[in-house]
């Protein structure tokens, strides 16, 4: 299994600002996820980064607003620009074991809360 | 378009008895399927999966079955405990991009003493 952190584990925001999120695996992966859970909702994968190359968003979601970088092989941040009261959601980074049998870990989650 | 779908939000089980959780999928490239278990306040916890090849997989008290006819699987908990009562998501991977997950509505499980 594979240990993620992530940072902050909360936060409240005023909106127009803009807040970067934090990703930190015990272990080199391939790829690593952001996902969000907007309140009472189920978990929309927003993103895939492979480290060296840019980010591949799903429909819906754009680099402008949410913006990602994934240095080396253990670290991913995920950034929520120009936020508004509809950004309020948990967000959370996933990776996988990288093998045809896989299961993603997470990590705890950031509970972001625009005001 | 939700491509899985978990029918029942909530799900309200006698401790000892079974807990039966369904998800329906539309989505014909998804082959390989998991469950995972939510505190508040926490990250997913994986519990079970279960590949497209196989119709049956068991850890221990976790079950899941898959009916590809259906395109419809299950997760059985027994015996249910309190310390099942949590929300379960049912998600759903293809071949193709393993990792990157959809994910169903979710289903509160609430197990009683």
């Amino acid at each position: 299994s594979a240990v993620i952190s992530q940072k902050p584990s909360r936060d409240i925001c005023q909106r127009g600002t803009s807040l970067t999120i934090q990703c930190q695996v015990d272990s080199q992966v391939t790829m690593m996820f952001w996902y969000r859970q907007q309140p009472g909702q189920s978990l929309t994968l927003i993103a895939t980064a492979n480290q060296g190359s840019e980010a591949t968003y799903e429909s819906g979601f754009v680099i402008d607003k949410f913006p990602i970088s994934r240095p080396n092989l253990t670290f991913s941040t995920l950034t929520v620009s120009n936020m508004s009261p509809e950004d309020s959601s948990i967000y959370l980074c996933s990776v996988d074991r990288g093998q045809m049998n896989t299961e993603a870990f997470f990590g705890q989650g950031t509970r972001l809360t625009v005001v | 378009d939700q491509q899985v779908k978990q029918n029942s939000p909530s799900l309200s089980v006698q401790e000892g008895r079974i807990s039966i959780l369904n998800c329906d999928y539309t989505n014909s490239m998804f082959d390989y399927f998991l469950w995972y278990k939510k505190y508040p306040a926490e990250g997913p916890t994986f519990l079970i999966s279960i590949s497209s090849i196989k119709d049956k997989n068991e850890d221990g008290r976790f079950t899941v079955f898959l009916n590809k006819s259906a395109k419809h699987l299950s997760l059985h908990i027994v015996p249910s405990q309190p310390g099942d009562s949590a929300v379960y998501f049912c998600a759903a991977s293809a071949r193709t991009s393993y990792g990157k997950l959809t994910f169903g509505q979710g289903t509160i499980l609430t197990v009683h003493p």
